[in-house]
C-alpha cells in the first residue's frame, strides 16, 4: 500500500499569511505513460463532507478560489494557500489514486492564530 | 447539479449486517466509478472500496480491513450503488460517504453506521 504522510499535523497562521501543507507518498504516484501525478487535495470543514480542491496534483477544481494551489511531482507534494482567509479554517487531506487501495494522508488541521 | 444521497445507516450489533444505498443524480451514473469512503468519529478518511463502470468491466476493489465482509454492487437502471456490510465490528463505526470518480470529485453527505451492543 502507498502510505501518505502529511506535515505538519496542525498549523496556526494569521489572516492574510501564506499557509503551506506538505504531503509525501511512500512510492511515486507519477505515471510515466501520461506524465500525470495521481494526487488530490481535499478540504473538510466541521460537520461537512470533504470537498475536492486540487486533482492531478495541480489542477484546481472548478469554483475553488485561486488562492489555493498545488505543486509537486513523484513523491513530494505541496498545497499552498496564498493569503489565508477565515473561511479556510478546516482539515486538509491529500489522497493518492494511482493504485488501490486508495490512501489518504492523516490530515492537517489549519487554524487562525 | 450533482447530488449523492446515502441511506441505510443506523445502529447494529457486532456481527450484524447492514446495506447502504447511494442514489446519484445530475451526472451520467452509468459512466461513473463509485467509491465508498468512511470516517470514524474524530478520525481521518479511509477508503473502503470502489466499483468501476460497466464499460470498465465493473471491476471492484476493497480495502484490506473490509475485504471478505463488505461487498459493493451497482444498479445503473436505478442510479444506485450499494454497500453490503456483513460481520460488522465496533471498528466499522463511522460516517460512510458515497463518492464519485477517479479522484473523488463529488461526495454525499454521508450516512452514520454505529456498531455497538
Amino acid at each position: 500500500d502507498i502510505v501518505m504522510t502529511q506535515s505538519p499535523d496542525s498549523l496556526a497562521m494569521s489572516l492574510g499569511e501564506r499557509a503551506t501543507i506538505n504531503c509525501k507518498s511512500s512510492q511515486s504516484v507519477l505515471y510515466n505513460s501520461n506524465n500525470k501525478n495521481y494526487l488530490a487535495w481535499f478540504q473538510q470543514k466541521p460537520g461537512q463532507p470533504p470537498k475536492l480542491l486540487i486533482y492531478w496534483a495541480s489542477t484546481r477544481e472548478s469554483g475553488v478560489p485561486d488562492r489555493f494551489s498545488g505543486s509537486g511531482s513523484g513523491t513530494d507534494f505541496t498545497l499552498t494557500i496564498s493569503s489565508l482567509q477565515a473561511e479556510d479554517v478546516a482539515v486538509y487531506y491529500c489522497q493518492q489514486y494511482s493504485t488501490t487501495p486508495i490512501t489518504f494522508g492523516q490530515g492537517t488541521r489549519l487554524e487562525i492564530k | 447539479e450533482v447530488q449523492l444521497v446515502e441511506s441505510g445507516g443506523g445502529l447494529v450489533k457486532p456481527g450484524g449486517s447492514l446495506r447502504l444505498s447511494c442514489v446519484g443524480s445530475g451526472f451520467t451514473f452509468s459512466n461513473a466509478w463509485m467509491n465508498w469512503v468512511r470516517q470514524g468519529p474524530g478520525k481521518g478518511l479511509e477508503w473502503v472500496g470502489r466499483i468501476k463502470s460497466k464499460s470498465n468491466g465493473e471491476t471492484i476493489d476493497y480495502a484490506a480491513p473490509v475485504k471478505g465482509r463488505f461487498s459493493i454492487s451497482r444498479e445503473d437502471s436505478k442510479n444506485t450503488v450499494y454497500l453490503q456490510m456483513n460481520s460488522l465490528r465496533a471498528e466499522d463505526t463511522a460516517m460512510y460517504y458515497c463518492v464519485t470518480g477517479m479522484y473523488s470529485d463529488y461526495w454525499g453527505q454521508g450516512t452514520l453506521v454505529t456498531v455497538s451492543s
